[in-house]
């Protein structure tokens, strides 16, 4: 079954760190584009990074960027985001999604990352 | 980067049609061929309609159709059923400094 599968989230306070897998399966990881599109509570989408399938380009949303890092194990058909400086607005629930066309093909369930005091 | 402007709300009765529309600028939806959009349903992942702005993945129904002119990308959805009620979001490629940015989102209601 193809399928994307996030897990790492949980809730954290202000300025924390965690960071979010996505296990991959089903599909050919090593030949894709990733990102991770995030959604706020009652709020839209949002995309926060894209990765290329050898990891030689990488970007970031302003709204995170020096403050989350992005990374791929091909051979382990795994995607990861790294999250330091985590704030309030950050709370969220975070898919990571297949890049195709310039699109998002495929998505996992979410992984929910709660900033709190 | 500033969201893509959408419509709050589309409305239709069965077997009606509804388009929403999703303005950007020209860095972004006037610029490229690169509009998509997703359909979600309550508590579920988002799911890809349309790419490169009128093509669509295997799977999902003629219904569903997009344009762009200018500045502004559309979906068409032909035939509203039950449902089709959900929120619809656009997206579009913009640029190296910026890549991706989303519509505000359009909550579709099947009357």
């Amino acid at each position: 079954e193809v399928q994307l599968v996030e897990s790492g989230g949980g809730s954290v306070q202000p300025g924390g760190s965690l960071r979010l897998s996505c296990a991959a399966s089903g599909f050919t990881f090593n030949i894709y584009s990733m990102n991770w599109v995030r959604q706020a509570p009652g709020k839209g989408l949002e995309w926060v990074s894209y990765i290329t399938s050898s990891s030689s380009t990488i970007h970031y949303a302003d709204s995170v960027k020096g403050r989350f890092t992005i990374s791929r194990d091909n051979a382990n058909n795994s995607l990861f985001l790294q999250m330091n400086g985590l704030r309030v607005e950050d709370t969220a629930l975070y898919y990571c999604a297949r890049g195709f066309q310039w699109a998002f093909d495929m998505w996992g369930q979410g992984a929910m990352v709660t900033v709190s005091s | 980067q500033s969201a893509l402007t959408q419509p709050p709300s589309a409305s239709g009765s069965p077997g009606q049609s509804v388009t929403i529309s999703c303005t950007g600028t020209s860095s972004d939806v006037g610029g490229y061929n690169c509009v998509s959009w997703y359909q979600q349903h309550p508590g579920k992942a988002p799911k890809l309609l349309i790419y490169e702005v009128s093509k669509r993945p295997s799977g999902v129904p003629g219904r569903f159709s997009g344009s762009k002119s200018g500045n502004t990308a559309s979906l068409t959805v032909s035939g509203l059923q039950a449902e089709d009620e959900a929120d619809y979001y656009c997206t579009s490629y913009a640029g190296s400094n910026s890549w991706s940015v989303f519509g505000t989102g359009t909550k579709v209601t099947v009357l």
